[in-house]
Formats: structure tokens, sequence, C-alpha cells
């Protein structure tokens, strides 16, 4: 079955370095997408692709089957759920998201 | 602001009422996406529309309805929901429907309930 996994809860202290992981079982998938979704507000990308890249404070590792997100310098407003996704198929297969508290 | 609007934010509503959840994207897309967000669960993928015509349905129960009169507008029609049918659901475009894995934009979605 395709599917994503990823963390339910990452906790971090601000000026820290956090890294979401993500793994997928996603047929003909290659591609990693990472999305931020504050309560209220539309997901937002962060970044994607099929090669480690990086967007502001935010970078992604890739692995065929598993990226990771690190945020740089993490501050409490980065409290939010971040979302993985693979695509297989045509279609974006999401993980359950990580929600990343903050603490000051 | 992603250019992508949905209406209404919020609803509540009893299981034996009709409602429309609304879309609305202004960036010329071309492929419109729902999906349902439960607490704790990955966004799940209801249907998929590309040029207006509908091209995917995840085995969606035949209370949600969807309509795209064109490229611009999606809806979601409901009725006689359940009250595990609360969520919130989301709706997403992307230029075209590629398998390469086009970005998708997102609204900010409508939080419904059902009582």
């Amino acid at each position: 079955k395709d599917q994503v996994f990823q963390p339910s809860t990452v906790a971090s202290s601000e000026g820290a370095v956090v890294e979401i992981f993500c793994n997928h079982s996603v047929s003909n998938a290659y591609n990693f997408f990472w999305y931020l979704h504050f309560p209220g507000c539309a997901p937002r990308l962060l970044v994607k692709g099929s090669k480690p890249s990086q967007q502001g404070r935010y970078n992604m590792t890739y692995e065929r089957f598993s990226s990771s997100l690190l945020i740089l310098q993490v501050r409490e407003a980065d409290a939010a759920v971040y979302y993985c996704a693979s695509c297989g198929g045509g279609k974006l297969i999401f993980g359950q998201g990580t929600e990343l508290s903050v603490k000051p | 602001e992603t250019g992508v609007t949905q209406t209404p934010r919020h609803l509540v509503m009893g299981m034996t009422n009709k409602k429309s959840l609304k879309c609305e994207q202004h960036l010329g897309h071309n492929a419109m996406y729902w999906y349902k967000q439960s607490a704790k669960k990955p966004l799940e993928l209801m249907f998929v529309y590309s040029l207006e015509e509908r091209v995917e349905n995840n085995s969606v129960p035949s209370r949600f309805s969807p309509e795209c009169p064109n490229s611009s507008h999606l809806f979601l029609h409901l009725h006689t929901l359940q009250p595990e049918d609360s969520a919130l659901y989301l709706c997403a475009s992307s230029q075209d429907r590629g398998q390469g894995g086009e970005t998708q934009y997102f609204g900010p979605g409508t939080r419904l309930l059902v009582l």
C-alpha cells in the first residue's frame, strides 16, 4: 500500500536545528514535498524535489525512500504542522503530519 | 494568500441537511482537488478534476458529490452526512495533473462539523 510515514510530534528549543524525518512506500515515487500548515490557514509548500535542496531556513535532504526537513534557527513562530508527501501514480500521498513545538 | 479561496470557512450541519462547499482558484490552473483531513490522519485525496473532467474518485461515499462547472470553480455537495464526516476539507489546484508531481496550492479549508 502506498504510504508516507512521519513522526506525529517533534519538540525543539528556539535557535536549534530541527529535523523532521519522513519515509515512504509509494510505488514509482521519486519526489518529496514538504508543506507547512498553520491552523486556519492554507497549507503552504516549503520545499520539494528529487535531490537535496534549500529554501531560506528550510533544507530538504533526499534519499530514494526518505527525506528530512531541516529547519535552521527554529523560532516559536515555526510551531505548526509539517506535512511530508511523495508523488506516486500522478497523485500526492501525504503523511499524517508532524506537529512541531518550540520552547522559548 | 495562495490564490485559492474556500467558502464557508466553518460549517455546522445536521445529518439530514444539504450543504455545499465552494472552492475558487485564481491561478489559471487546470487541475483541482478535494482532500479530507481528519485529526491525526494523513490528508486523504477524495476527488481530482483535470480540465473540468473528474479523473479520480477515491472510493468516496455517494453522500459526497463533487461538481466542477469550469476550471476555476469546484464544489463539494454534501447530503445525509454522518458525524464521522466531521473534518477539515481542503481544496487544492495545480497547473496540470502531471505524473511528476505538480506543486499543489491549497485553500485554507472548510472546517465541517456534523451533528
